[in-house]
């Protein structure tokens, strides 16, 4: 069973609109979680990096939350644009550096 | 920056050839990783490197994949021989450092095809 779990697996939102993307993980010990950004036949880019005493990360119009109590995260896109078209992937590191990769969610942005 | 170089780009070959992915880290970045990117299984991290010596290789499928290093500004993964369940997209990542908060930067990827 994936240690982390993405939802929804796929989601279209209109332009300019904002939508919330979901992770929850099980992966312990925990040393930080990354959302990744995949345009279509590029390689992921790092969006945000929280460690464990993080609650919160922004990056532009992105922002990471980080409950390691409830061990969810969350990203949330503001005011969409055509270019945020893309998968996403929540990736959890445990203290000994072994990655976890969630499945991803498809973010398809229509004007 | 160049960025992280992967060639080729895309490669098609026969089950039972060899097959050899190469890439080029960021100068100066002490850590190399190569990963996997499949439909079903998403992104696996196969092996990664520490100046230029292997530290986990526990993600390599099958001893018909095999990782080298011969020094800091290259890489190698092979796989030998090909079959048709290795296509996928091959990508190979640095960073300067790798913890809590060092970036990874990847490459564009190697589409590999195993006909």
């Amino acid at each position: 069973k994936n240690q982390v779990e993405q939802s929804p697996q796929s989601l279209i939102i209109l332009e300019g609109k904002n939508c919330t993307l979901q992770c929850n993980y099980t992966v312990s010990p925990f040393s930080n979680l990354r959302w990744y950004k995949q345009d279509t036949g590029r390689g992921p880019v790092s969006l945000t990096i929280m460690t464990f005493s993080e609650n919160t990360k922004s990056n532009g119009r992105y922002t990471a939350t980080l409950d390691a109590d409830t061990k969810q995260s969350s990203l949330h896109i503001t005011a969409s644009q055509l270019s945020d078209s893309a998968s996403y992937i929540c990736v959890v590191n445990r203290n000994d550096y072994k990655l976890s990769f969630g499945a991803g969610t498809t973010v398809t942005v229509r004007a | 920056d160049a960025g992280v170089i992967q060639s080729p780009r895309h490669e098609v070959t026969e089950m039972g050839q060899e097959v050899t992915l190469r890439c080029k880290p960021i100068s100066g970045h002490d850590y190399l990783f190569w990963y996997r990117q499949t439909m079903m299984r998403g992104l696996e991290l196969l092996i990664y490197f520490n100046n230029n010596v292997p530290i986990d290789d526990s993600g390599m499928p099958e001893d018909r994949f095999s990782a080298k290093m011969p020094n800091a500004s290259f890489s190698t993964l092979k796989i030998q021989p090909s079959e048709p369940r290795d296509s996928a997209v091959y990508f190979c990542a640095s960073s300067l450092k790798w913890d809590r908060k060092n970036e990874q930067y990847f490459g564009p990827g190697t589409r590999l095809t195993v006909t």
